[in-house]
């Protein structure tokens, strides 16, 4: 069984750098799927962050691609998120999720709330 | 604004059957992209409910189907319960922003 689990800090101030972590069990990290970042805000929808993939390659969302950096610890077997010079509009929960084949998000963590705020 | 488009909003009574449309454009299911439905009871993570436009992953209900026309999608549920109350999502491939979601249908049992 896949299982997914997101770690971080859940509070974070303006203009700062939010920094989240996904273990990954159940699958390896090199496997041939990609490993992807969504979030919700509060009472919103579904907003895909971005992706990798075991080499490193990326891909992400043009509207936040300036401030977004995905990466792979293969050692870890798990994928982390930094984003940059949040504000208050980046507070929501933020999930794992394996990118199965590039097709289908099929495991996603329990999410991890962060706030930003001073 | 997202680029997939649903209705807000959906409601029915039990045992009746309610769809949920999921429009999209010449850059995602427009060009035959695949379409996949989530699911998300309240307070948990989103649940894969239909992938690859019509296929139930193993444990999802019958009672769930998906069906494609064009440029839109479409989630039906028969037999409507009341374990069904949740927001639903559909999400595509795009060739040019990759992965959209639309911005989410709730569904009410009366």
């Amino acid at each position: 069984q896949v299982q997914l689990q997101e770690s971080g800090p859940g509070l974070v101030k303006p203009s700062e750098t939010l920094s989240l972590s996904c273990a990954v069990s159940g699958d390896s990290i090199s496997s041939k799927n990609w490993w992807s970042w969504v979030r919700q805000a509060p009472g919103k929808g579904l907003e895909w962050i971005g992706e990798v993939f075991n080499s490193g390659k990326t891909y992400y969302n043009p509207s936040l691609k300036s401030r977004v950096t995905i990466s792979v610890d293969k050692s870890k077997n798990q994928f982390s998120l930094n984003l940059s010079s949040v504000t208050a509009a980046d507070t929501a929960v933020y999930y794992c999720a394996r990118y199965k084949s590039a097709d289908t998000f099929d495991y996603w963590g329990k999410g991890a709330l962060v706030i930003v705020s001073s | 604004q997202s680029v997939l488009t649903q209705p807000p909003s959906v409601s029915g009574a039990p045992g009746q059957r309610v769809t949920i449309s999921c429009t999209g454009s010449s850059s995602n299911i427009g060009a035959g992209y695949d379409v996949n439905w989530y699911q998300q009871l309240p307070g948990t993570a989103p649940k894969v409910l239909i992938y690859g436009n019509t296929n139930r992953p193993s444990g999802v209900p019958d009672r769930f189907s998906g069906s494609m026309s064009g440029a839109s999608a479409s989630l039906a549920i028969s037999g409507l319960q009341a374990e069904d109350e949740a927001d639903y999502f559909c999400q595509s491939y795009d060739s040019t922003l990759r992965v959209v979601f639309g911005g989410g249908t709730k569904v009410t049992v009366l």
